[in-house]
């Protein structure tokens, strides 16, 4: 079964600390998608990757297509990303639309 | 419109009800998606359609619906409503579908809908 594996689920963190979240999948991808959830449940998409490395103000991602790995980072860490992150990959062959990971729970404290 | 509108934004439903969740997009995407959350189970892909006039199922097709009559619209329909179908549901919709570069994904707002 195509799977995609998050860790850790729950993370607490205090502000200003560097924080890492991991994501790893069971088989070739087209495409990994990191995205965040806020309390009240809109969901925005924060990166789509296929290769490498991008960067969005303090937010880092990146991709390792062979070991099958994404991190997503958060430099400076601040109350306002307290949040779920959720990584979701679309699947080489699979059915359209995304396989997701459960979430990281982020609370970034004062 | 600006985006993904879905509606209603919550609904009650008794077991037995057939009910029809909305979802409207104004950025001419070719794909949309519906997608559950449940917790402890994250989200699963319900249907897709790569371009109006095409659906396909997902993980979790089975008691759902959908139709693709136009680019904008597509509306996702519990024939019969069951007591596990309590979930929040989201629509989303990209550019492409498949393998394109263009296939980031834009999600609706979600509704949350309770099946007593």
């Amino acid at each position: 079964k195509n799977e995609v594996e998050q860790s850790p689920q729950n993370l607490t963190a205090q502000e200003g600390e560097f924080i890492t979240i991991n994501c790893s999948y069971s088989v070739g991808i087209s495409a990994l998608h990191w995205l965040q959830q806020h309390p009240g449940g809109g969901i925005v998409s924060l990166f789509m990757l296929s290769s490498g490395k991008k960067k969005h103000g303090r937010l880092i991602a990146t991709i390792n297509i062979q070991e099958k790995h994404s991190s997503l980072h958060i430099t400076a860490s601040h109350p306002r990303d307290s949040a779920v992150y959720i990584c979701a990959v679309r699947f080489r062959g699979g059915a359209d639309g995304l396989t997701f990971g459960k979430g990281t729970h982020l609370i970034i404290q004062p | 419109i600006a985006g993904i509108t879905q509606a209603p934004t919550s609904q009650i439903l008794a077991a037995g009800r057939r009910m029809t969740l909305r979802c409207t997009q104004d950025m001419r995407h070719n794909a949309m998606y519906w997608y559950r959350q449940d917790l402890g189970l994250g989200l699963r892909l319900i249907h897709y359609s790569n371009t109006a006039g095409t659906t396909g199922k997902g993980e979790v097709p089975d008691g759902y619906s959908v139709s693709r009559a136009n680019t904008d619209d597509f509306p996702l329909t519990l024939a019969s409503a069951v007591p596990s179908q309590t979930s929040v549901y989201f629509c989303a919709s990209s550019e492409q579908a498949g393998t394109s570069s263009y296939n980031e994904q834009f999600f609706g707002p979600g509704t949350r809908l309770t099946v007593l």
